[in-house]
């Protein structure tokens, strides 16, 4: 198993640019979910999704659309990028949200000029 | 909703000392907890968990036990190395229908030879 992949690993955007974060993984887990981390602030929850078809936002949802078309892949679209979304994106899954652990991609480090 | 509070770091220790590192949560129900290490330019990673109160969570040395009277899920560790030097994530899962798992600030540690 892969487990969870993102790409890409680092990218560069304009501001005002727009991209999408892409995140699969192959252990067929119900829950995905967005984080992203920032210095001094932990991580924070931006979407998450229970399964293919619903998803819902997180702590910090503004400036980021997310669907869940399959239970493989969960892409993160920043429609227009701004500096302050620099960041380093996570995206995990987990077969559920109680007792079940997440297992977290490497990370997208992700800078907005 | 579900959510930690950690002691702030970073937290500097010399190799073979003690480690305590504080989490207190809140929550509607009774979620399981887990602590997550997060090593220099990786993703996340499970280090422990515990499901249901009083019990204890051990890995690679690290303990914690699940404290319902005290909503405390400390982290410790007898002797520390070197190679504990990261950063500690707290975090409880998914309770009461509520499905977000967020998580807290972190605690870096850093171990001194």
């Amino acid at each position: 198993n892969a487990g969870v992949t993102q790409t890409p690993k680092f990218q560069v955007l304009k501001t005002g640019q727009s991209m999408t974060l892409q995140c699969a993984q192959d252990m067929n887990h119900e829950y995905m979910s967005w984080y992203r981390q920032d210095p001094g602030m932990g991580l924070r929850l931006i979407h998450y999704s229970v399964g293919a078809g619903i998803t819902d936002q997180g702590e910090v949802p503004n400036g980021y659309n997310v669907s869940r078309s399959t239970t493989e892949d969960f892409p993160l679209r920043l429609l227009s990028a701004a500096p302050s979304q620099t960041s380093v994106y996570f995206c995990a899954s987990s077969r559920g949200t109680g007792g079940h652990e997440q297992f977290f991609g490497p990370g997208t480090r992700l800078t907005v000029l | 909703g579900n959510s930690v509070t950690q002691m702030e770091g970073p937290v500097t220790l010399s190799e073979e000392a003690f480690l305590t590192i504080n989490c207190t949560y809140t929550a509607t129900g009774y979620p399981s907890l887990f602590w997550y290490v997060q090593y220099p330019g990786e993703g996340l990673q499970l280090l422990l968990k515990a499901t249901k109160a009083d019990d204890k969570g051990s890995n690679k040395g690290f303990e914690a036990t699940y404290r319902k009277e005290t909503t405390s899920f400390h982290l410790e560790k007898g002797s520390v190395q070197v190679s504990d030097s990261a950063v500690y994530f707290c975090a409880p899962g998914g309770s009461g229908g509520y499905q977000k798992v967020t998580f807290g600030t972190g605690t870096k540690l850093q171990v001194i030879p």
